[in-house]
């Protein structure tokens, strides 16, 4: 099992439509979570951090399921700049982030 | 100002030769990483150093050597490049020992092999 998991993608969606991007994690002592993102030819961008309880910035909520091992991003009322590649990325043993080989995004008008 | 910033932004070389990459973090950072992205864009690590120590090495050839003369500083030099060598290196910086905490990366190092 990949270290991090995550959706194939590529997701093509109308703008304002509502989008999740699920990810699993194989490593249950994995203790920090987030959300990256990266549009084409520049670097990766963090998008969100992910708390135990959930969290929301925005039109952007992350969810994390302990148990399940698994991690959401909810994008509301999808934007055009909304189009890119989203990175799930979690921590390995303190020492390094694991990055998911992520899910594209675009957002059409 | 830019927080990680690496050179050269572009690199074409041909087969054999070998190069390096800079990296300098103003962040005040105590850990560093070199990843590379290869063509399939998935971003895996390399190398990570904290205050100048290596704690990572993830199974890279022994043609790549990173150095890290300060904490703020993290070069990649590489030996005799190869075909497969061509991708997109990144650095980045976090705080902490790594792992826990988010990072910033570098805009990118883009190596074409000829």
């Amino acid at each position: 099992r990949k270290e991090v998991e995550q959706d194939p993608g590529p997701f093509n969606v109308p703008e304002g439509a509502t989008v999740a991007f699920n990810c699993t994690y194989s490593n249950s002592a994995s203790q920090s979570f987030f959300w990256y993102r990266q549009d084409c030819r520049k670097e990766p961008k963090l998008l969100m951090s992910v708390y135990s309880s959930g969290n929301e910035d925005g039109r952007f909520t992350a969810q994390l399921n302990r148990a399940s091992q698994y991690i959401s991003l909810l994008i509301r009322d999808s934007k055009l700049s909304d189009s890119a590649t989203y990175l799930c990325v979690v921590n390995r043993d303190g020492t390094a982030l694991i990055f998911g080989k992520g899910t594209t995004l675009s957002v059409s008008s | 100002d830019t927080a990680v910033s690496q050179t050269p932004k572009y690199l074409v070389t041909q087969m054999g030769n070998d190069k390096s990459i800079k990296c300098e973090q103003n962040l005040g950072h105590d850990t560093m990483y070199w990843y590379k992205q290869d063509s399939k864009k998935f971003l895996k690590i390399m190398f990570s150093y904290n205050n100048k120590e290596l704690i990572i090495n993830e199974t890279v050839p022994n043609r790549f050597s990173p150095k890290s003369p300060d904490k703020a500083h993290l070069n990649l030099h590489i030996n005799s490049l190869e075909l497969g060598d061509s991708a997109v290196y990144f650095c980045a910086s976090s705080g902490g020992q790594g792992g826990n905490q988010p990072q910033h990366f570098g805009d990118g190092t883009r190596l074409s092999i000829l």
